[in-house]
């Protein structure tokens, strides 16, 4: 059961375009949505999140939307550049068993940044 | 300002046996959480510790399980070794149990179950 999709494997665009990642979500109950971002040999990054009671957050060139009807989340990256090159992975966040606020990631999007 | 270290980086080690992994966390940080990485998906919540108990846990089995030590540093230990065991094992901490999902990851610990 996964309540967190990245359905897309891979995307590839061109240095100074846009580059759009999408996520799905099922799970009502996630309030914090959170892009990462990771390159090899290293762990994740924190990159920008979002609260539910919000549908925009901007931070420099990276926007992240917020769609709850949908349950949908996407994050534009403007200008694309190519040291953004990196597996890219969505995630939700809920409280879980006891107190402590637990991730749920998609499996990723890789992005390639062509120069 | 000392980031999430991990130690061993790689390790190979044979079904059934056992394996210890540890995690310094970020100064300042109270709460380590880990997470499994298997190839080709995303990080798996394994559990949560703070204040030296676990404080939450995803849907891993017993034979996973954790330690965390009064200077915030953690182990997670994983018991009766499966192939399926293979995975990066990623340590993260934060400040509080609360923190809305930013989490600091270390460069994990890649885990070969032969």
């Amino acid at each position: 059961d996964q309540q967190v999709k990245q359905n897309s494997p891979s995307l590839s665009v061109q240095e100074g375009r846009i580059s759009i990642l999408n996520c799905d979500y099922t799970n009502s109950m996630f309030d914090y949505f959170l892009w990462y971002k990771k390159y090899p040999a290293e762990g994740p990054t924190f990159l920008i999140s979002i609260s539910s009671i919000k549908d925009k957050n901007e931070d420099g060139r990276f926007t992240v939307f917020l769609n709850k009807s949908a349950k949908h989340l996407s994050l534009h990256i403007v200008p694309s550049q190519p040291g953004d090159s990196a597996v890219y992975f969505c995630a939700a966040s809920a409280i879980s068993s006891g107190s402590a606020r637990q991730l749920t990631f998609g499996s990723g999007t890789q992005l390639t940044v062509l120069p | 300002e000392t980031g999430v270290t991990q130690s061993p980086t790689h390790l190979i080690k044979t079904r059934g046996q056992q394996v210890t992994l540890r995690c310094s966390s970020q100064s300042g940080h109270n709460t380590v959480s880990w997470y499994q990485q298997a190839l080709g998906q995303g990080p798996q919540f394994i559990f949560q510790y703070y204040r030296e108990e676990e404080n939450g846990r995803g849907n891993f089995p017993p034979r996973f399980s954790g330690l965390q030590f009064p200077n915030y540093s953690s182990e997670l230990n994983v018991n009766a070794l499966e192939l399926d065991d293979s995975a990066l094992y990623l340590c993260a901490s934060s400040f509080g149990t609360l923190n809305t999902g930013e989490l600091f990851f270390g460069e994990g610990s890649r885990l070969t179950v032969l």
